[in-house]
Formats: structure tokens, C-alpha cells, sequence
């Protein structure tokens, strides 16, 4: 079954630099959602989307951006990046927004920030 | 609002043995409650999920979980642990009063002793 994708699977940066992570939800999930986990951490919710428009946001930082296009697909822009802003970044989608829906998760994106 | 308290960073048990991971919520509204695990540098995988239907709930590998409204626990159970099991493993609560975020423990780790 097709799972969410993720790209790149790594990234290095340096600070100051940008960078965008993109997603590819489980074909029909209208929902995307993005954490970023630190090391050693827990996810930390960053934003979310439902059908292409910004439906909750989260811990987000000013430098961070995100859109979800027509197709489904979300990109999170990062600019000025930091060093802490090295962590996995999670994707996830669902079919909707409903509380029991299950969040698919995918394999994430490694960013070092040098 | 909600939150997730798991208990014990790290939990070590015998391959064969007993292997309880315990989380408690906290929740104004009746909860959606969910386990994930994360293998070393995988994404996030679900175990199980309870969504107020039966209160015990089965998931994959063996694992399951009780819902327990009088002791807001829903800690996560498996009789017999194998290698395999060794992974880190979260708890997490749906919010109910913004777009159905997931709120995340901090995680367990799972260690198998041979």
C-alpha cells in the first residue's frame, strides 16, 4: 500500500541558509500534518492542512512556512535556519479531520544544521 | 486542554517477560488515545488506538492496551517481549479543541534483555 513520502530523507545545512522539506500524502488524505521531533524528544505539532488551506498551527516558528498545493502535497520552507532547528521533521496525512482518524506518518526528514 | 504523561523514560525487560508501558492522560473531553512506535531513525508507526468504542484494544505485534476512564490510563501491554520489540514508544491524545493535533508523550524506550 502507498505510504506518506517524504523528500529528502537528509538534509545539511548550514545557518542561516534555507531549506524546504516536502510531503506526499497517502493518495485521497486530505489532511497533512508536519512535527518537528528534537533529539531525544517527543513530536512537537508545527502546522496542519486540510484541503489546501491552513487549518491549525502550532509551535511554529516565524522563519518556517508552509502551503499545501492542489495536488495534496505539502512543502515546509525554513529560512535563517539555526542550529536548533536541527531535528527530525515529520510528516503525517489522514483521510479528514476527525478525531479517530489515523495520522499516517512518514519516515521523515533528517535536517543538520552546521 | 489535553496532555500525556508516560512514565519511565526507559523501561528494561527479559526477552519472554511481561512488557507494561504506562500512560496516563488528561483530557475535558472524552479522549481519542493512541500508541505509536519508532524503530531507531524509522518514522512513526501505529500500534493501536482507542476511540471509545471497546476498551481494550488490540494492535499489531502483539501489543494491546486498555482504556481505563477511572484511572485516565491507557497503558500499553504485551505478555511475552521479543528482541524485535526494542524501540522507542509514544502516547499520544487527540486534541479536541483545535484540529484534532496529535499531543505527544514524551516516549518510552524499550530495552530487551537477551
Amino acid at each position: 500500500a502507498a505510504g506518506v513520502i517524504q523528500s529528502p530523507r537528509h538534509l545539511i545545512k548550514e545557518k542561516r541558509e534555507t531549506a524546504t522539506l516536502k510531503c506526499y500524502p497517502i493518495p485521497r488524505h486530505d489532511t497533512v500534518y508536519w512535527y518537528q521531533q528534537g533529539p531525544g524528544q517527543d513530536p512537537q505539532f508545527l502546522i496542519s492542512f486540510y484541503e489546501k488551506m491552513q487549518s491549525d498551527k502550532g509551535s511554529i516558528p516565524d522563519r518556517f512556512s508552509a502551503q499545501q498545493f492542489s495536488d495534496y502535497h505539502s512543502e515546509l520552507n525554513m529560512s535563517s535556519l539555526e542550529l536548533g532547528d536541527s531535528a527530525l521533521y515529520f510528516c503525517a496525512s489522514s483521510p479528514g479531520t476527525s478525531a479517530y482518524n489515523e495520522q499516517f506518518f512518514g519516515p521523515g526528514t533528517r535536517l543538520t544544521v552546521l | 486542554a489535553q496532555s500525556v504523561t508516560q512514565l519511565g523514560s526507559h523501561v528494561s525487560v527479559s526477552e519472554g517477560a511481561l512488557v507494561l508501558l504506562r500512560c496516563n492522560y488528561s483530557s475535558s473531553v472524552p479522549p481519542y488515545l493512541f500508541w505509536y512506535v519508532q524503530y531507531p531513525n524509522q518514522g512513526l508507526q501505529l500500534l493501536l488506538k482507542y476511540t471509545s468504542a471497546a476498551t481494550l484494544v488490540k494492535g499489531i505485534n502483539g501489543f494491546e492496551a486498555e482504556f481505563k476512564k477511572s484511572e485516565t490510563s491507557f497503558h500499553l501491554t504485551k505478555p511475552s517481549a521479543h528482541m524485535s520489540d526494542a524501540a522507542e514508544y509514544f502516547c499520544a491524545v487527540r486534541a479536541a479543541d483545535s484540529n484534532y493535533q496529535l499531543i505527544w508523550g514524551a516516549g518510552t524506550k524499550l530495552i530487551i534483555k537477551p
